[in-house]
């Protein structure tokens, strides 16, 4: 089955940009899907189809997709966004929903 | 405004059975598939079953593969998950999603209900 590998934590200064990456075996033919999951709180799309924008979510947020990687940027980080976003992918047929085990962003 | 609300989850022990409920509002309910997604405590998440929009196909991971059952009312804008012979690894917050098919990615997320299993 298909594995989507992310870091476990990554840093960022307040102000600065964050990159979560999204590693998988050639993903950059498959379309990534991002979720942002405060403590406490359900998961929330933040981006959809590689790098697009559900309404509602802010342009600091964008996506990329190439190779083997696709990589969530977050700019202007801020305490507020601090959460763990997973990157999920679909791999064809309807039982092929795959999670990345998610990445907590930690804004310091 | 897009609104998913489950209800249903809690304590049961191993071997028991549980149904968790989803009301749905503000769209139109019959027209998108649905999905349950669960996350074991301080676990990541792991899709569990969708269904169709008319009922008509359902899909689970292999591991609630006849136990769990998906099934939807739609004149009741409704999404159920009939939990059977419950297992402690099944303990986590069920949420309920809609699922846009095509891409199979979820855009709306109810606020989840926790099912414990344990003796």
């Amino acid at each position: 089955s298909y594995v989507l590998t992310q870091p476990p934590s990554v840093s960022v200064a307040p102000g600065q940009t964050a990159t979560i990456p999204c590693g998988g075996d050639n993903i950059g033919v498959k379309s990534v899907h991002w979720y942002q999951q405060r403590p406490g709180q359900a998961p929330v799309l933040v981006v959809y189809e590689d790098s697009d924008r559900p309404s509602g979510i802010p342009d600091r947020f964008s996506g990329s997709n190439s190779g083997d990687t696709a990589s969530l940027a977050i700019t202007r980080a801020a305490a507020g966004d601090e959460a763990v976003y997973y990157c999920q992918v679909w791999d064809g047929g309807p039982r092929h929903v795959v999670f990345g085990g998610g990445t907590r962003l930690t804004v310091l | 405004e897009v609104q998913l609300v489950e209800s249903g989850g809690g304590l049961v022990q191993p071997g028991g059975s549980l149904r968790l409920s989803c009301a749905a509002s503000g769209f139109t309910f019959s027209s998108y598939w649905m999905s349950w997604v669960r996350q074991a405590p301080g676990k990541g998440l792991e899709w569990v079953a969708n269904i169709k929009q008319d009922g008509s196909e359902k899909y689970y991971v292999d591991s609630v593969k006849g136990r769990f059952t998906i099934s939807r009312d739609n004149a009741k804008n409704s999404l159920y998950l009939q939990m059977n012979s419950l297992r402690a690894e099944d303990t986590a917050v069920y949420y309920c999603a809609r699922d846009r098919a095509v891409l199979r990615f979820f855009d709306y997320w109810g606020q989840g209900t926790l099912v414990t299993v344990s003796s």
